[in-house]
């Protein structure tokens, strides 16, 4: 069956950079892309950006350019979200989603890792 | 970006009672590919969000029937026709058809 395993919960200080893991298993992993999705407390859902695990292309929100990577290890079917100078409102839980975009761009998203609390507190 | 709009946030239901929830989004979802890119996901409580309805109106792998999509262009509903206990959560409708992808605000449904 499809599963995305994350990471474990972090908690950095404002300034610092986290980066999540989300190991993926049950599929064929260069045939899909991966999006990240994060979600303040009690709030709603927010599109991160999306990566191409066949040919390592990235879309990204544009208000995190310049602080986000997104990076996959296709021998190990493991994508990555690093998300630099971290500050309080970047607090949330982060999922990876496998996404039925697979080439160019994202499409949507059809199995969800288990999230990842990242709290940036000084 | 696309704005989507759900109404109502919040909504209340006995169970084997009908509900119904409305997503309106800023610009037309049709593609001149032929596709309309409209979402709808469901997130229980502390669980991460699931597919519900991809494209409209195409229920997931393992959906019940009870759950179904439809609308077209700007004005979109998904339709429980008899809620069961295990419905609860905040429902979500998304868009993909211009980046970024973009959520509505959630509708949160309890359990009367």
């Amino acid at each position: 069956q499809v599963q995305l395993v994350q990471s474990g919960a972090e908690v950095k200080k404002p300034g610092a950079s986290v980066k999540v893991s989300c190991k993926a298993s049950g599929f064929t992993f260069n045939s899909y892309g991966i999006s990240w999705v994060r979600q303040a407390p009690g709030q709603g859902l927010e599109w991160m950006g999306w990566i191409s695990a066949y040919n390592g292309n990235t879309n990204y929100a544009q208000k995190l350019q310049g602080r986000l990577t997104m990076t996959t290890d296709t021998s190990t079917s493991t994508a990555y979200m690093e998300l630099r100078s971290l500050r309080s409102d970047d607090t949330a839980v982060y999922y990876c989603a496998r996404d039925r975009g697979t080439l160019v761009r994202t499409y949507y998203f059809d199995y969800w890792g288990q999230g990842t609390l990242v709290t940036v507190s000084s | 970006e696309i704005v989507m709009t759900q109404t109502p946030l919040s909504l209340s239901v006995t169970p084997g009672q009908p509900a119904s929830i409305s997503c309106k989004s800023s610009q037309s979802l049709l593609h001149s590919d032929g596709k309309t890119y409209l979402y709808w996901y469901l997130q229980k409580p502390g669980q991460p969000p699931q597919l519900l309805i991809y494209e409209v109106s195409n229920r997931f792998s393992g959906v019940p029937d009870r759950f179904s999509g439809s609308g077209s262009e700007t004005d979109f509903t998904l339709k429980i026709s008899r809620v069961e206990a295990e419905d609860i959560g905040v429902y979500y409708c998304m868009q993909s058809i211009q980046l970024p992808p973009t959520f509505g605000q959630g509708t949160k449904v309890e359990i009367k």
